[in-house]
């Protein structure tokens, strides 16, 4: 079951941070938040993840809060081809392995 | 990154038939793939958990004889919809992680199949 809640809808003007918002506040100590987007009938592809420090790389910063109750993902300039559906994930470990569970994502609207 | 593929892209179908979709890890080794579906506006969910040389582990709710999965090698699993009905109509991803349960593991996707039954 996910763990995430997120907005369904964001709009973000190009060029512009993007801030996208996520709740777990039912996250245990060694979950992971990841962050994936999925542009329309594609496979989702993987932007980021952390524990519970801020976490930087080439397409995004991912901010936690200190209680690790949520989070969020920074796009710094936002371009038209960020627009997409944007995926909180909290990986759940198992005694098989780790899972990960979509929540309903929050579809964010880029525009000119 | 790490490439997944999968085929075909985009299926039609007879109700009533059975509809097989591949899924490959083209340079890393698999020992565990995961099967999503996703419908028209929605999130993925979560169908299974396919193990190389062993039986798949389905999630609550997924029938095992309808949608069969084989994972015969580490870098190829199979799921069979069978007979297949219009209700079965969706988006059918798969997935793969070359570093499995470690620290930084990291799922990567195909680029999913649309199957449509008529």
């Amino acid at each position: 079951d996910a763990k995430t809640t997120q907005p369904p809808s964001m709009d973000c003007a190009e060029g512009r941070a993007a801030n996208l918002p996520c709740n777990h506040s039912t996250i245990s100590g060694n979950e992971y938040v990841y962050w994936y987007r999925q542009i329309h009938s594609q496979g989702p592809q993987y932007i980021i993840h952390g524990l519970k420090n801020n976490e930087t790389n080439e397409m995004a910063s991912l901010i936690i809060t200190e209680d690790r109750k949520s989070s969020t993902l920074i796009l710094p300039h936002a371009t038209l081809r960020d627009t997409a559906v944007y995926y909180c994930i909290v990986r759940v470990a198992y005694n098989t392995g780790n899972q990960f569970y979509f929540g309903t994502g929050t579809s964010l609207t880029v525009i000119p | 990154g790490a490439v997944v593929s999968q085929h075909p892209s985009r299926v039609i179908c007879k109700s009533g038939t059975s509809v097989k979709i591949e899924c490959r890890s083209l340079d890393f080794q698999a020992t565990t793939m995961f099967w999503y579906r996703q419908f028209p506006k929605k999130s993925l969910m979560l169908m299974a958990t396919s193990n190389e040389g062993s039986k798949a582990t389905y999630e609550q709710g997924v029938e095992k004889d309808k949608f069969l999965i084989n994972h015969a090698s580490l870098t190829l699993s199979t799921l069979t919809v069978t007979s297949a009905h219009p209700e079965d109509s969706s988006f059918y991803i798969c997935s793969a992680s070359p570093r499995r349960g470690g620290q930084n593991e990291k799922l990567f996707f195909g680029s999913g199949t649309q199957l449509s039954v008529l």
